[in-house]
């Protein structure tokens, strides 16, 4: 079955840029989807089919994906953005990476 | 806007059947598939499966044996059965608008804990 490799966490000072990616086989070829979660609520759609931005979240937010590497990037890191984020793909079935712990210094 | 919100009892015993029904409002139940995840305390994602209004159904390979999702289209509601439950299944249940595009899921309902225990 196919795979989604996140990091655990990443650190991002405050202002500065954040990357989180998402690994897989050959990824660029599937729509990558981006969820926000934060504690205690329920997960927010960020980026849909590996670029774009739903109605409401930032022009700060925005995603790239090629190869084997699907990347979220966010700028002008807030302490707001602090949050877990998923990455999911379609592969015959749901696949969501195992999440990243993102933090705002 | 579509608003997904999930009903049903948060205790379920060991070996019983889970049973959660979302209710949509805002959005046509024909616009998107339906689609279930649920998220163990302080763990990741897990897609369940997903209905489309015509009942036709996709499961995860994993808990395809335990699980039945069903829709009432007079109603606006899609429904979860998953049974002999134990323990592991103890988790947030979200209910998800997946959309037919791309299967991303751009509404969620507020999700609900179920906890397995006798």
């Amino acid at each position: 079955s196919y795979e989604l490799t996140q990091p655990l966490s990443v650190s991002v000072a405050l202002g500065q840029t954040a990357g989180i990616t998402c690994g897989g086989n050959n990824i660029g070829s599937k729509n990558v989807h981006w969820y926000q979660q934060k504690p205690g609520r329920a997960p927010v759609l960020v980026i849909y089919r590996d670029t774009n931005r739903p109605s409401g979240i930032p022009e700060r937010f925005s995603g790239s994906n090629s190869g084997n590497t699907a990347t979220l990037t966010i700028s002008r890191a807030q302490a707001g953005d602090e949050a877990d984020y998923y990455c999911q793909v379609w592969d015959s079935s749901v696949v969501f990476g195992g999440g990243t712990k993102l933090t705002v210094l | 806007q579509v608003q997904l919100q999930e009903s049903g009892p948060g205790l379920v015993k060991p070996s019983e059947t889970l049973s959660l029904t979302c209710t949509v409002s805002g959005g046509s139940i024909s616009s998107y598939y339906w689609s279930w995840i649920r998220q163990p305390p302080g763990k990741g994602l897990e897609w369940i499966g997903y209905i489309h209004y015509s009942g036709s159904t996709n499961y995860n390979s994993s808990l395809k044996s335990r699980v039945t999702i069903s829709v009432d289209t007079s109603k606006n509601q899609f429904s979860l059965k998953l049974n002999s439950v134990t323990a592991a299944d103890t988790a947030v249940y979200y209910c998800a608008s997946t959309r037919y595009s791309g299967y991303d899921f751009d509404y969620w309902g507020q999700g609900t804990l179920v906890t397995v225990s006798s």
